[in-house]
């Protein structure tokens, strides 16, 4: 039974570019939701796709965007990168929307902002 | 959201019981309690859930006392291959519930 998969696992991009970060959840779960976290710091929460739709979003700016396909599968798109975005960027999937269950974390993708 | 407040770093020697106590003064009627572990380069892992009263698995234990208002993990007889982040969080099951509040975590160290 595959769990989250993430990809590509490292990136190295320049301020300024676009990127795009994807995830497939773990078999059997429908809602994915995307962190960032920096070295050092516990996981921040991004935002939440359930249905295809976003469903909550942290305290991030606009530059952050993301999608979510039918088979559940999730993109997580970040315009004009900024140093600070360089993060371990980490996909979780769910069976609905709620915590009740454990969420399942991938390993995430390592971008670098140069 | 409930705010959690955890030691931030703890040693242990191999083969000791090791008890990590998260305080959660505001926890709402609705929130559960959960823990995950964490390894460098990796995303956390779930350990364990509980509402109230004391929850065990093959992994862990997790004591709840009747307020809720702190949280023990306890992790028997540790191994080196427990060094790691764990974190405390408590969320309900709707609504703000949805996005997981990671504080900074403990780090525990296993030593040999």
């Amino acid at each position: 039974d595959a769990g989250v998969t993430q990809s590509p696992t490292h990136l190295i991009k320049t301020r300024g570019q676009q990127v795009t970060l994807r995830c497939s959840p773990k078999s059997g779960h429908d809602t994915v939701s995307w962190y960032q976290q920096a070295l050092g710091q516990g996981p921040q929460f991004i935002f939440q796709y359930y249905e295809e739709e976003e469903r909550q979003r942290g305290n991030f700016p606009d530059r952050f965007s993301g999608h979510q396909y039918p088979n559940y599968s999730s993109e997580l798109n970040v315009n004009a990168l900024l140093l600070g975005d360089s993060a371990l960027y980490l996909c979780a999937s769910s069976l609905g929307d709620r915590d009740r269950y454990g969420y399942t974390f991938g390993s995430g993708t390592r971008l670098t902002v140069v | 959201l409930a705010k959690t407040t955890q030691p931030i770093s703890m040693d242990s020697y191999e083969g000791q019981e090791v008890n990590i106590t998260c305080s959660h003064n505001n926890i709402a009627t609705n929130d559960y309690i959960t823990w995950y572990q964490q390894f460098p380069s990796q995303g956390p892992r779930f350990i364990i859930q509980g509402y109230k009263t004391k929850v065990t698995n093959e992994v862990a234990s997790l004591f709840i006392p009747a307020d809720r208002k702190s949280s023990t993990l306890s992790l028997p007889r540790v191994s080196l291959s427990d060094t790691a982040v764990y974190y405390c969080l408590v969320g309900g099951t709707s609504g703000s519930a949805r996005q997981l509040t990671f504080g900074s975590g403990t780090q525990l160290t296993v030593l040999p």
